[in-house]
């Protein structure tokens, strides 16, 4: 059964910072999920990414599938950014119906 | 954009009662999901469902829980009798694929008193 450790658990930064969090997970997978979470608790996906690098406007996801290792970066960080982030991966393998195992979440804010 | 829709959006019940959480997944998706975010706490797989039967489910998923597709569009997820410790957020998700990105709705918030 995968385990997801996320750091930092909490990041506070100033508008305009280049942001870095990351993410390990313990059993081989096929794919990794970037969420995130506002306030209101809704969570939406950001990036889902099985290699190399996925970007989306000023996000940017990579994966080392070979550490288990994954980073969310956010360039030129805005305070509408402030959200908690979250990394998930497959249960197990990442085959069928496979649930996901969640971080704990970095809980992100970015000051004007 | 599609989305995923889950009622109501707020719930309080009390303890011994039962609740149906209700969500419509997206029209052309086949897999489903629920998860629960106790508060403060990270979120946590409860079943998933495919193909009118439950796929995979976690330790969390006891008898107390059961969840049906009653017709070709909800996704229910029923607790029997509800504990105050089943107080959460209970989010739905659909995927076309298995392990294909998942989109959630903005959950129902279970209060138990």
């Amino acid at each position: 059964k995968n385990e997801v450790e996320q750091s930092p658990q909490n990041l506070t930064a100033q508008e305009g910072e280049f942001i870095t969090i990351n993410c390990s997970y313990s059993v081989g997978i096929s794919a990794l999920h970037w969420l995130q979470q506002h306030p209101g608790g809704g969570i939406v996906s950001l990036f889902m990414l099985s290699s190399g690098k996925k970007k989306h406007g000023r996000l940017i996801a990579t994966i080392n599938i070979q550490e288990k290792h994954s980073s969310l970066h956010i360039t030129a960080s805005h305070p509408r950014d402030s959200a908690v982030y979250i990394c998930a991966a497959p249960l197990y393998s990442g085959g069928g119906a496979d649930g996901l195992t969640f971080g704990k979440g970095t809980h992100l804010i970015i000051q004007p | 954009e599609p989305e995923v829709t889950q009622t109501p959006s707020h719930q309080v019940t009390q303890m011994g009662q039962e609740v149906i959480l209700r969500c419509v997944p997206i029209s052309n998706h086949l897999y489903f999901y629920w998860y629960r975010q106790i508060l403060g706490q990270k979120v946590e797989f409860l079943v998933s469902f495919y193909n009118n039967e439950i796929s995979e489910k976690s330790e969390i998923f006891d008898d107390q829980f059961s969840v049906e597709r009653p017709d070709g569009s909800n996704f229910t997820l029923k607790i029997r009798s509800t504990k105050l410790e089943d107080s959460a957020m209970y989010f739905c998700a659909s995927s076309v694929e298995g392990n294909t990105e998942a989109f959630f709705g903005q959950g129902t918030r279970l209060t138990v008193v």
